[in-house]
């Protein structure tokens, strides 16, 4: 089943301790992105990616680091985590950029 | 600044009337514009997409959308709303030759039996 996965599903923290998201896709796509999820604020792109060590930031980049050093696999790395951080994270990916993206089911993180 | 509007933060009708989920867009150039839906405790899943073409685009589950130029809007329509319609609906647009994607602030759906 094609399909975008992220783990874990939730999360709950303390501030300052290193955190990643792992976020892996099966549909051998090109375009990987990640997004976060803030009520009233809808989905703000944080990263993304068009291609193997190829990244580059989106709006809300601060406070994250992504790689990509596999097509399949962008792991969202949260190195100091701070409680403004707390939200709903989406995985994402698409085979070129005019195709629709596919979501991962999301990870609520809190951090306290 | 570029940004996605969603105006409405939630639009109520009864089933088996008409929707529309209203989307404008102040972005540079000609940008590929899509139509998403949320359910409770799911990623977005894709409706319809408009990259060029015919201004009225059909989707999935009934839905279709209405480019205009002009008015840079893409409006998300359905002729006869269902109650499993009822979910967040986000209208999203990406720069062409890149990957930036914008995304509205979604406007919830109630439609009443």
């Amino acid at each position: 089943e094609a399909q975008v996965t992220q783990n874990p599903r939730y999360l709950i923290t303390v501030t300052g301790k290193k955190l990643t998201v792992t976020c892996s896709q099966n549909m051998n796509h090109e375009y990987m992105s990640w997004y976060r999820q803030d009520p009233g604020l809808g989905l703000r792109q944080i990263y993304y990616s068009m291609n193997v060590e190829v990244t580059d930031k989106g709006d809300v980049p601060e406070g994250y680091k992504v790689s990509r050093k596999e097509k399949r696999n962008f792991p969202l790395i949260l190195e100091s985590p701070s409680p403004n951080q707390t939200s709903l994270y989406f995985c994402a990916s698409s085979f070129r950029g005019h195709q629709p993206q596919h979501f991962g089911d999301g990870t609520r993180l809190s951090i306290l | 600044a570029q940004s996605v509007a969603q105006p409405e933060d939630q639009v109520n009708v009864a089933e088996g009337n008409p929707l529309t989920v209203k989307c404008t867009y102040s972005v540079s150039g000609n940008p590929y514009l899509f139509w998403y839906v949320q359910y409770p405790n799911r990623g977005l899943q894709f409706l319809l997409k408009y990259i060029t073409g015919d201004n009225l685009v059909k989707g999935s589950y009934g839905f279709e959308a209405e480019f205009n130029k002009s008015q840079t809007s893409f409006h998300l329509k359905k002729p006869s709303a269902l109650v499993s319609d009822s979910a967040l609906y986000f209208c999203a647009v990406r720069e062409t030759g890149g990957f930036k994607t914008l995304f509205g602030a979604g406007t919830r759906l109630f439609v009443k039996a």
